[in-house]
């Protein structure tokens, strides 16, 4: 069964200070790696697609990278604003677009 | 372009009750995902539609249904409601292919009581 596992559970940062979340999954044929950011009582927003170990992608503050075991989201210089809870979904070789979620990471960062 | 969109934000209903969520795929997407996502859980795969058929689906008992209209929007419904259906639920809508981003909407808050 496919199993996606996130640490840590939650994360105190003082603006500023970098860190990273990581994602380790177990998967039967990856095909893509999610990374979102959800806002209280709001929708997951897209962030990054990762297909395939090595990759990298940037936006902002924000750098994911993938290796065949895990994924890290690092986050360079937090701002208060980049609060929210970030979720990582595999898709797996189901032949449907099915995302497995794991439980997420809320981030504080205070400033 | 309009994102997706989901109706009502938030609805309360009595145990026993059935019940409709709405969604409006974002324009040009032509398959829609539905997720149930309990407090403090990452969302939870319900089932997928493309071409208005079910082509995929979670560990849902029967009485979660939906419907996939012409124009790609889409409802979930959801028969004899329980405590444990509380919960955010979420439609996604993707281009169909064998990996797509999905993008979500704002979530529909149901409470059964």
């Amino acid at each position: 069964e496919d199993q996606v596992t996130q640490s840590p559970e939650a994360l105190r940062l003082q603006e500023g200070e970098s860190s990273s979340l990581n994602c380790s999954y177990t998967v039967s044929g990856l095909r893509g790696l999610f990374w979102y950011r959800q806002d209280p009582g709001k929708g997951p927003e897209f962030l990054f697609t990762l297909y395939s170990a090595g990759e990298e992608k940037e936006k902002e503050r924000l750098k994911a990278t993938l290796t065949k075991k895990e994924s890290f989201l690092h986050i360079t210089a937090p701002k208060p604003e980049d609060s929210a809870t970030y979720l990582c979904a595999v898709q797996a070789g189901s032949g449907f677009q099915k995302l497995v979620f794991g439980t997420g990471t809320r981030l504080l960062v205070s400033p | 372009e309009t994102g997706v969109t989901q109706s009502p934000t938030h609805l309360i209903k009595t145990r026993g009750q059935q019940v409709t969520l709405r969604c409006s795929s974002q324009s040009g997407h032509n398959t829609v995902s539905w997720y149930q996502q309990a407090l403090g859980q990452g969302p939870q795969f319900i089932f997928q539609y493309y071409r208005e058929e079910e082509n995929g689906r979670g560990n849902f008992p029967p009485r979660f249904s939906g419907l996939q209209f012409p124009n790609y929007s889409s409802e979930l419904n959801v028969n004899a409601l329980e405590l444990d259906d509380s919960a955010l639920y979420l439609c996604a809508s993707s281009v169909t292919g064998v990996v797509a981003e999905a993008f979500f909407g704002q979530g529909t808050r149901l409470t059964v009581v």
